[in-house]
């Protein structure tokens, strides 16, 4: 059974960092795309970064580009995301989820973050 | 970036009926290898996001076949058959042909 489960968030002053954390099982790690996706309280979903399988390519959209860095540990079946700079509009419950052929088929249960001071 | 719009917002359904989700995109997500990259997603009340249909019409596992999903180019649909209580929720759209990725605002499904 495929399982993610995200872990790291909590409350955060503006301009601080944080390092999320998703530990992955239930399938070889090392063989998938990875992602994370976010939601904004009472708001959609926002797809926030990918990263290929060995890690060395790396995808955002521009309202993270710069500030946020995914990256992966296949060693240990992990994935993370580093959020520098945090604005209060990152506050949401962030998602990790399995990327295969162009989809997100599998996601965590999600781990909420909140900007404030 | 692709702008995704899901139309109703809000859709009031009555147990055992039918419901009828749309998807437009701002351009074509027919991808440059001839795939079309939308998929649709229903989201239960405190859970995370589950699959239900990728790459228009193929339903993922165990969804049953009370969902079906249609479409090309900028239009898509997704139907749902003898509504069920287990199918309440926000449905969302997604394109992932073109980067970055983009979700449709989403779609409530209640109950009338």
């Amino acid at each position: 059974e495929v399982q993610l489960v995200e872990s790291g968030g909590g409350l955060v002053q503006p301009g601080r960092s944080l390092k999320l954390s998703c530990a992955a099982s239930g399938f070889t790690f090392s063989n998938y795309y990875m992602a994370w996706v976010r939601q904004a309280p009472k708001k959609g979903l926002e797809w926030v970064a990918t990263i290929s399988t060995s890690g060395s390519r790396t995808y955002y959209p521009d309202s993270v580009k710069g500030r946020f860095t995914i990256s992966r540990d296949n060693a240990k079946s992990s994935l993370y995301l580093q959020m520098n700079s945090l604005k209060s509009e990152d506050t949401a419950t962030y998602y990790c989820a399995r990327h295969t052929m162009g989809l997100l088929d599998y996601w965590g249960q999600g781990v909420m973050v909140t900007v404030s001071s | 970036d692709v702008v995704m719009t899901q139309t109703p917002v809000s859709l009031p359904v009555s147990l055992g009926g039918q419901a009828s989700i749309s998807c437009r995109s701002s351009q074509s997500l027919v991808h440059s290898n001839g795939n079309t990259y939308l998929h649709w997603y229903l989201q239960k009340p405190g859970q995370s996001p589950q699959l239900l249909i990728y790459r228009v019409s193929n339903r993922f596992s165990g969804v049953p076949d009370r969902f079906s999903g249609s479409g090309s180019g900028t239009d898509f649909t997704l139907k749902i058959s003898r509504v069920e209580p287990e199918d309440l929720g926000d449905y969302y759209c997604l394109q992932s042909t073109h980067f970055p990725w983009t979700f449709g605002g989403g779609t409530k499904l209640e109950l009338k």
